[in-house]
């Protein structure tokens, strides 16, 4: 079984559309987040949830909205995509605020 | 807030030898201190862990050293194989509050 799945695994897409990558963890976490990966492989923290609630929410454009209809999904909704959009785009899920974090296998999103 | 800095970006060994990443905090409340492993092509997997009343933690080839004086802490990997090559993550939190995360190291283990 896998913990903390994503969907879709790669995505091409033309600039200016929007699209959305769905996350699920079946971990039965309480906490679950958005990590964008770029070239050069620094992870930086978008948003996270504790209990379907927003509880960070780094300095992100508003083209970007998560979703969280219950506690073991997270999605990501992208408008209005950009060439800078582009990078691999991991879920990931914890206990709680702080610990362990689990990582799915990561979106690949290339704009164009 | 809390800084995470790791060193090297870049560390090349010869396999057999061992590697040693380090890390420096800033805020000396942290006390949890993860370190991750990421495969090419792969999401980040933990690999190891260390609280600030510990100040060293070992699991087979790998251990974790942790100086909460100095707020380091050190990544060791003796007998280095070609499966350790991958990027190696450190972070640290302060209890109930997010992971703050290194930049990377790139870890290439040389045959």
């Amino acid at each position: 079984d896998t913990a903390v799945s994503q969907t879709p695994k790669y995505l091409v897409t033309q600039m200016g559309n929007d699209k959305s990558i769905k996350c699920e963890q079946n971990l039965g976490h309480d906490t679950m987040y958005w990590y964008k990966q770029d070239s050069k492989k620094f992870l930086k923290i978008m948003f996270s949830y504790n209990n379907k609630e927003l509880i960070i929410n780094e300095t992100v454009p508003n083209r970007f909205s998560p979703k969280s209809p219950d506690k073991a999904h997270l999605n990501l909704h992208i408008n209005s995509l950009e060439l800078g959009d582009s990078a691999v785009y991991f879920c990931a899920s914890s206990q709680g605020v702080g610990e362990t974090q689990y990582f799915g296998p990561g979106t690949r999103l290339l704009v164009l | 807030g809390e800084n995470v800095e790791q060193h090297p970006s870049t560390l090349s060994v010869q396999e057999g030898d061992s590697a040693v990443i380090k890390c420096t905090y800033s805020d000396s409340a942290s006390n949890y201190f993860p370190w991750y492993k990421q495969e090419l092509g792969k999401g980040p997997q933990l690999i190891i862990d260390i609280r600030s009343n510990v100040g060293e933690k070992k699991d087979q080839r790998i251990a974790v050293t942790l100086n909460k004086t100095a707020k380091h802490f050190s990544l060791h990997i003796t007998e280095t194989q070609p499966e350790d090559s991958a990027v190696y993550f450190c972070a640290a939190s302060i209890q109930a509050y997010q992971l703050i995360w290194g930049a990377g190291t790139k870890l290439i283990i040389k045959p």
